[in-house]
């Protein structure tokens, strides 16, 4: 267990709509990121936040948004589902700045899954 | 082209074999290197990272880079099969170490 939550491990829904996945880092840590796992592309980097603020973005789609709050966790919202947003998607926390390498643990993902 | 390219496998081997996973990559950019491994339905844990070129040890782990030739390797010995998993290279370059680019992962079995 390496102490990161995700809500929830599953989710379901039509395209079209609109989810938020939630992320909660261990505790001490001020850095989140969002990760993208699909078959075709593989575990992406989307976005870090780091105590409230965005640090840097990857591969985020506009129709995505992420934000950190006073409390340190995170949320990832989804908007405009397609199909091809089906996928698992990890949140990691770390506990420095991104000037140095710092381990990112992983949580356990929320499977989502666009009908 | 990716910037990081790694054998989805699978790979099968018997118990306690020595098993090697690589990686290529093509940004000399990158610094840290590091390989995950990730069971099925679960989240990437860290099993080692390496700065810049040179070999890492640790128990039946080995982590390898050479940065001449963009590539990196990790060594399992006596392989065992709780040892079956994914296993994910990933890179970041220094400056940036957030933005880690991750391999597609190799798949591995080991049969006891």
């Amino acid at each position: 267990d390496s102490g990161v939550t995700q809500t929830p491990k599953h989710l379901i829904t039509a395209t079209g709509q609109r989810v938020t996945l939630r992320c909660s880092p261990r505790s001490g840590d001020l850095s989140v990121y969002w990760y993208q796992q699909s078959l075709d592309q593989g575990l992406q980097f989307l976005i870090q936040y780091y105590n409230g603020e965005e640090r840097a973005k990857g591969n985020i789609l506009e129709r995505f948004s992420a934000q950190q709050f006073p409390d340190l966790h995170s949320e990832l919202n989804l908007s405009s589902l397609e199909l091809g947003d089906s996928a698992l998607y990890f949140c990691a926390s770390s506990p420095r700045r991104d000037y140095q390498y710092n381990e990112q643990f992983f949580g356990p993902g929320t499977r989502l899954t666009v009908l | 082209q990716k910037e990081v390219e790694q054998d989805p496998g699978p790979l099968s081997v018997p118990e306690g074999a020595i098993v090697s996973l690589n990686c290529t990559y093509s940004n000399s950019a990158f610094q840290y290197f590091m390989w995950y491994r990730q069971y099925s339905r679960k989240g990437p844990e860290l099993l080692m990272y390496t700065y810049s070129s040179g070999n890492k040890e640790d128990g039946r782990f080995t982590a390898q880079v050479d940065k001449s030739s963009k590539y990196i390797s990790l060594f399992i010995r006596d392989s065992q099969p709780s040892d079956s998993a994914t296993y994910l290279c990933a890179m970041t370059p220094y400056s940036s170490a957030s933005k880690i680019i991750f391999g597609s992962g190799t798949r591995l079995s080991i049969r006891p």
